[in-house]
């Protein structure tokens, strides 16, 4: 039971536009949530996170928007850069614990 | 500061075999952790550690025993390896505070025969 989804494997964005990455979960008692991104033969590394009492948060080029109703959550990236190209994997946590639940991941490509 | 170290890079062991992977951290975390990424299945969490001398099951733990004797680092044995157990291994670490963000090693690909 995927309780995290990332429901496009691949996504295809031209430098300069703006790239939107979707996640839905299904678990209500998520109330933080993460974006990581991966480049191959490295970990992922953290990106962004959004508390559930907020429905945006922005640092730089990078916003994630949080829609509760909807149990969905989105990545924006604007502008896009070629150094973007990655795997964007959102990831949600529950109450207290810091054990992460990630979706299947991203694969961004920005082209010039 | 090299953040989080996963020893081996790569194992290719034959099914049956043991392996021990190693996962050392330098930022003085708290809680550790072991993932599996497979294709089209994300990270799932094998075990993971709140402190020195715990450890807990995650999500997929069957297979994979751990042990955490110093806080530096956390071990992830395989005792009988199997085919299933190809993947990639990573390994995590992160302060005890409730929304820390999880530091990642570079990952052990794994291959079993």
């Amino acid at each position: 039971d995927q309780q995290v989804k990332q429901n496009s494997p691949s996504l295809s964005v031209q430098e300069g536009r703006i790239s939107i990455l979707n996640c839905d979960y299904t678990n209500s008692m998520f109330d933080y949530f993460l974006w990581y991104k991966k480049y191959p033969a490295e970990g992922p590394t953290f990106l962004i996170s959004i508390s559930s009492i907020k429905d945006k948060n922005e640092d730089g080029r990078f916003t994630v928007f949080l829609n509760k109703s909807a149990k969905h959550l989105s990545l924006h990236i604007v502008p896009s850069q070629p150094g973007d190209s990655a795997v964007y994997f959102c990831a949600a946590k529950a109450g207290g614990g810091n054990k992460l639940t990630f979706g299947t991941g991203t694969q961004l490509k920005v082209e010039l | 500061n090299a953040g989080v170290t996963q020893t081996p890079k790569f194992r290719v062991l034959k099914t049956g075999q043991s392996m021990t992977l190693l996962c050392a951290q330098d930022m003085n975390h708290e809680y550790m952790y072991w993932y599996r990424q497979d294709p089209g299945m994300g990270l799932r969490l094998i075990h993971y550690s709140v402190g020195e001398g715990t450890t807990a099951k995650g999500e997929v733990p069957d297979g994979y025993n751990v042990s955490r004797l110093k806080k530096q680092n956390f071990l992830l044995g395989l005792e009988s390896a199997a085919p299933s157990q190809t993947s990639v291994y990573f390994c995590a670490s992160s302060h005890g505070n409730r929304n820390s963000p999880l530091h990642f090693g570079n990952g052990t690909r794994l291959t079993v025969t």
